[in-house]
């Protein structure tokens, strides 16, 4: 079966210190991998997106950049952290091959920036 | 632009019917689905509908009108774990997913 796994599951970081997110997925091929931030009261929004290794959309402009160095890991990363990167990031694969919302969402990172 | 609307809260009682409804306006329309988020945790996938009509899985059901731009998911027989957020997204004409912001579910006993 399939998994997907991220971390850190909570972080507390200063402005303007980095970041470093890791999300791994199991038991599939080539995924379509995905970086969600979700604030309070407001939907999810996508932040990046991958069809494969090195490929990587941004769907808004940002302080954040995302990697794909193998098929089934996906990173988000920041040099440097504004307050407004608070929030709680979700990473989330879905098959490839094929156009389906039904996403399958890690467990989440909640991240605090002071 | 593209909206997804949705109530912000809804309160209802163990052992009750609730529904939830969900109006879109996107540019184009390849499906729309429904999640459900528990506090603090990841979202997991409920329901699909891609035609007009109801889809019935279990206590949980989900209607969508095309025309109407509109979906509502139905909640049966209410149980305290149905406490959660539900999420009404739909995916647009380039296959993207456009989220409501999300209606907390509040059940009391």
């Amino acid at each position: 079966s399939q998994t997907i796994h991220q971390w850190p599951a909570t972080l507390v970081q200063p402005v303007g210190s980095p970041l470093s997110l890791e999300c791994t997925v199991e038991g599939t091929s080539n995924p379509n991998l995905y970086w969600y931030r979700q604030a309070a009261g407001r939907g999810l929004q996508l932040l990046f997106y991958s069809v494969g290794i090195g490929q990587i959309s941004s769907e808004v402009p940002q302080n954040l950049s995302a990697s794909r160095p193998q098929d089934r890991q996906f990173i988000l990363s920041s040099k440097k952290l504004l307050l407004s990167d608070s929030g709680f990031y979700l990473c989330a694969w879905s098959p490839s091959g094929r156009e389906t919302g039904e996403l399958f969402f890690g467990e989440g990172s909640r991240l605090t920036v002071l | 632009g593209q909206n997804i609307d949705q109530p912000t809260e809804m309160t209802a009682t163990e052992g009750a019917i609730v529904q939830i409804n969900c109006t879109y306006q996107t540019s184009g329309f390849n499906g729309l689905f429904w999640y459900q988020q528990h506090a603090g945790e990841a979202p997991t996938f409920l329901s699909y509908n891609v035609l007009d009509g109801l889809e019935e899985k279990g206590r949980f059901s989900s209607f969508l009108s095309r025309s109407k731009g509109y979906s509502y998911l139905l909640l049966k027989e209410l149980q305290m774990k149905d406490s959660a957020s539900y999420l009404c997204a739909v995916m647009d004409s380039n296959y993207q997913l456009i989220w409501g912001a999300g209606t907390k579910l509040i059940i009391k006993p």
